[in-house]
């Protein structure tokens, strides 16, 4: 089935420790999107990349960093500079048409002790 | 810039209820407008859309009419069940490849038997 798959579902990590949360797509789509979900403030776009090899800051960038080496995969990496980093995570990724829809992943919740 | 604003939630209602969420939008230009639901535990799900003025998305007994005079897409759904019970996210995005979606903060349903 075509989709997002984002893994891992669920992260325990300790604070100053990286993590990296996977998302991967078999949808053929160019566009590909990370949101953060925290309660009561919707979702905040961090970063997102239009193509593969290039990608731009959304509007919480600090504190994470992307890579789009291949069209199916933008992992994103939670560093440790990110000064409150316990979130649900989402990756989304669109396609081309004009009045294209994002497509969603199931999420990855992060908690930092 | 682009905003979404919804109504202040949460919202209970009793099961077979008329239900109304508002949303309103600052956008230039002609954005389509989006309906996005959220289960819980999971990613968001399309619910509907509208691309231009005076369309009306449809979608699992939910409706919302784009009202370019009042920037308006307000979801309404004759008759609620409990598996209703979602938050729901409403979004805009201005047409095109690399344009990008505004979501709103969210409202939480619940839908009591």
């Amino acid at each position: 089935d075509g989709g997002i798959t984002q893994s891992p579902k669920y992260l325990f990590r300790k604070e100053g420790q990286n993590v990296t949360l996977s998302c991967e797509q078999n949808l053929n789509h160019d566009a590909m999107y990370w949101y953060r979900q925290d309660p009561g403030q919707g979702l905040r776009l961090i970063y997102y990349s239009q193509i593969v090899n290039d990608f731009q800051k959304g509007d919480i960038a600090e504190g994470y960093s992307v890579s789009r080496e291949k069209k199916e995969s933008f992992p994103l990496t939670v560093t440790s500079a990110q000064k409150n980093p316990t979130a649900f995570y989402l990756c989304a990724s669109r396609g081309t048409g004009v009045t294209g829809e994002l497509f969603f992943g199931e999420g990855s919740r992060l908690t930092v002790l | 810039g682009n905003s979404v604003t919804q109504m202040e939630g949460p919202v209970t209602l009793s099961e077979e209820a008329f239900l109304t969420i508002n949303c309103t939008y600052t956008a230039t230009g002609y954005p389509s407008l989006f309906w996005y639901v959220q289960y819980p535990g999971e990613g968001l799900q399309l619910l509907l859309k509208a691309t231009k003025a005076d369309d009306k998305g449809s979608n699992k007994g939910f409706e919302a009419t784009y009202r370019k005079e009042t920037t308006s897409f307000h979801l309404e759904k004759g008759s609620v069940q409990v598996s209703d019970s979602a938050v729901y996210f409403c979004a805009l995005g201005a047409n095109g490849a690399n344009s990008k979606l505004t979501f709103g903060k969210g409202i939480t349903l619940s839908v009591r038997p």
